[in-house]
Parts: structure tokens; sequence; C-alpha cells
């Protein structure tokens, strides 16, 4: 089974900063897709951003964005210009196009700081 | 927008009841998820689906069973509770390989 690690498992940033993410993950295939998702304390979650491994351009959504390192397996989330809405647990996934399956790493609880 | 709902937020159960926690999707997607989620630990996959009356393990599915009768609705079920199975429950869908899951609220389970 493919496995995704975040070795953070609490960060913090002030607000209007920037912070990075970390992801890595461990896969044989070529082909698939990866995710950070974000859970805000009310327990919904929901899509940041998403990433096809075939595509060599980083995804970006406004604020947010990702450093794709498909060599070394690495796949980190970039969230500039901080808010205090951003505070939640944040979850990088993998997604198999071979395999019905979505794999979540551990967790990252942001903080923002006022 | 994408809508999962499971129909219970939080519930109390005794040890060695049944539990069923019910979760409906209403945007005909053929994928369906269940996950336990617990700190520290992430989002374990419990059972999937991906047809009705398919599904298929996941990477903890000792104590628990799944019923999927129509596309929409997909059940979890605990068959004799155990203290060892409060958790908080997810729920999620998709549409075939590449496509985004998207969750229910959750649903926070304590057996006593």
């Amino acid at each position: 089974a493919q496995t995704v690690t975040q070795s953070q498992p609490e960060m913090s940033v002030q607000e209007a900063e920037t912070v990075t993410l970390s992801c890595t993950y461990d896969t044989s295939e070529s082909d698939y897709y990866l995710f950070w998702y974000k859970q805000p304390p009310s327990r919904q979650m929901i899509l940041v951003i998403r990433q096809e491994a075939y595509k060599q351009q980083n995804a970006t959504e406004n604020r947010f964005s990702v450093n794709f390192q498909k060599a070394a397996k690495s796949f980190s989330l970039k969230i500039s210009d901080s808010q205090l809405g951003d505070a939640a647990m944040y979850f990088c996934a993998y997604r198999s196009t071979v395999y019905n399956q979505f794999y979540f790493g551990t967790g990252t609880s942001l903080t923002v700081i006022p | 927008d994408v809508k999962v709902t499971q129909s219970s937020r939080y519930l109390v159960k005794r040890t060695g009841e049944k539990v069923f926690l019910e979760c409906v999707q209403d945007m005909d997607h053929e994928n369906m998820f269940w996950y336990r989620q617990d700190p520290g630990l992430g989002l374990r996959l419990i059972y999937f689906s991906y047809d009705v009356k398919m599904k298929e393990k996941g990477d903890i599915p000792e104590g628990y069973s799944v019923s999927r009768e129509k596309k929409e609705r997909f059940s979890l079920i605990l068959e004799s509770a155990s203290t060892n199975q409060t958790s908080m429950y997810l729920c999620a869908s998709s549409y075939t390989p590449g496509n985004t899951i998207y969750f229910g609220e959750g649903s926070w389970l304590t057996v006593v």
C-alpha cells in the first residue's frame, strides 16, 4: 500500500506570513493524484488543492500553492499571507489511478498567531 | 455543490450494541468510503465501495461491516461495539480515479 508521511504534527505562523507544510509519499506508480485537505475545527474536511502527477507545473489556488517534486516524492503546501481562518488540521493525500483508494497522512495542525 | 450527509453527528452507545452509521451523497458518485479518524493516526480506511452491492476492505476492517444497497447510501455497521471503537467516523464519496473526494461532517461515536 502507498504511504503518505507528514513529519510536522504541529506548525505555527504569524498572521500575514508564509508557512510551508511538508508531505512525502511512497509509491511505485508513475501516474497518480495528490491533494491537500483542510479540516477546520468545525470538522468539515474541504479540498485545498489538487495536483496531477503527470503535470510538471505546480498547482496554485489563490494563496495556496504546492511544490511538487516527483523524483523526490515530495508534495509541500505553501500558504502565503496567512489568515486566522487558515488555522486547521491539514492532510496530505495520495490517490492511485490503479487502486480506487485514497491514502492520507497523519495531518499537520496549523496555528495562526494574530 | 456536492453534499455528503452523515445522519448522526454525535452518538453514545453501550458496549455490545449494534451500531449503524448512515451516509448519503447526492452527486451520483460511484465510490463511497468510510474512514476512522484518531489523533496522531490520521484517517484510516475501514471499507470502501465502488458500486452498488460491491465492497472492499480497507486497512482496518475488523469489527466493522458495510452495506450499499443503493448508489447514494453507504452504511457502516459495528456488529458489537467496543470501547476501542470510540472515534470520529468520516464518510466520503467520489467519482472514479483522479477525482476529488468529498467528505461528510463526521460522526462522533462514544462507546461506553
